[in-house]
């Protein structure tokens, strides 16, 4: 079945630093990726829709400096949590389709922690 | 923005019965997809059902689809202590965005 390789999953980080979090489609090719996050206990808050060769969709409230996403391949999407705060801290989820309208595939996130 | 309601937020039952949890949603979908989350890890796919099927098996999983009163369910039977997760429901809307819209999801747990 389709698999989602999201790396790393744990990191601890100083604030003020940036963390880059990858999501790979292993495969198969994602034109489009979905980046989550997730506070505990809580559910999953889609922040931006990536796209391949083009600009990621940024949903409402995400601030789209802050949450830098690149899309340069068919089976890699990143996300960059720039210049962390503690308030950034959070578990990061990627996910993507194999087909349209189909189920997601998840990673198995990222959990953030910014010291 | 999260449209889906889930109910109960959580639940707690013996092993052997039978769990059911409710997804309300607002706005017209293409279909409804509910997936499984064990803490800490990502989310698992457990059934899709579309907006013209009133409801679905797999297994132990059983789906209704009621777009009248846009609400879904999900009945786990013989339930198993390896079933303790969280569950939720997604929405996939008409918009044609392709994005998934998660409810608040219901923690599940099976007592032994």
């Amino acid at each position: 079945g389709a698999v989602v390789s999201q790396h790393p999953s744990r990191v601890i980080c100083k604030s003020g630093t940036s963390v880059k979090i990858e999501c790979r489609s292993l495969d198969f090719q994602a034109t489009t990726m979905f980046w989550y996050r997730q506070f505990p206990k809580q559910s999953l808050m889609l922040m931006a829709t990536s796209n391949e060769g083009s600009k990621a969709t940024y949903e409402q409230g995400v601030e789209k400096d802050k949450f830098l996403i690149n899309h340069a391949s068919l089976t890699l999407s990143t996300l960059t949590v720039t210049s962390a705060h503690p308030e950034d801290s959070s578990f990061y989820i990627c996910s993507a389709r194999d087909q349209l309208m189909g189920p997601l595939h998840f990673g198995n996130g990222t959990r953030l922690t910014v010291t | 923005s999260q449209q889906g309601e889930e109910d109960p937020q959580a639940l707690s039952i013996q092993e052997g019965e039978n769990a059911t949890m409710n997804c309300s949603y607002k706005t017209s979908i293409n279909n409804l997809q509910w997936y499984r989350q064990n803490s800490g890890r990502g989310l698992v796919h457990l059934i899709l059902i579309r907006s013209n099927e009133r409801e679905k098996h797999s297994g132990r999983l059983r789906v209704t689809l009621d777009t009248s009163k846009k609400s879904s369910s999900l009945l786990i039977t013989a339930s198993r202590a390896a079933d303790t997760a969280s569950y939720f429901c997604a929405t996939d809307e008409e918009t044609g965005a392709q994005k998934l819209v998660f409810g608040q999801g219901t923690r599940l747990t099976i007592n032994p």
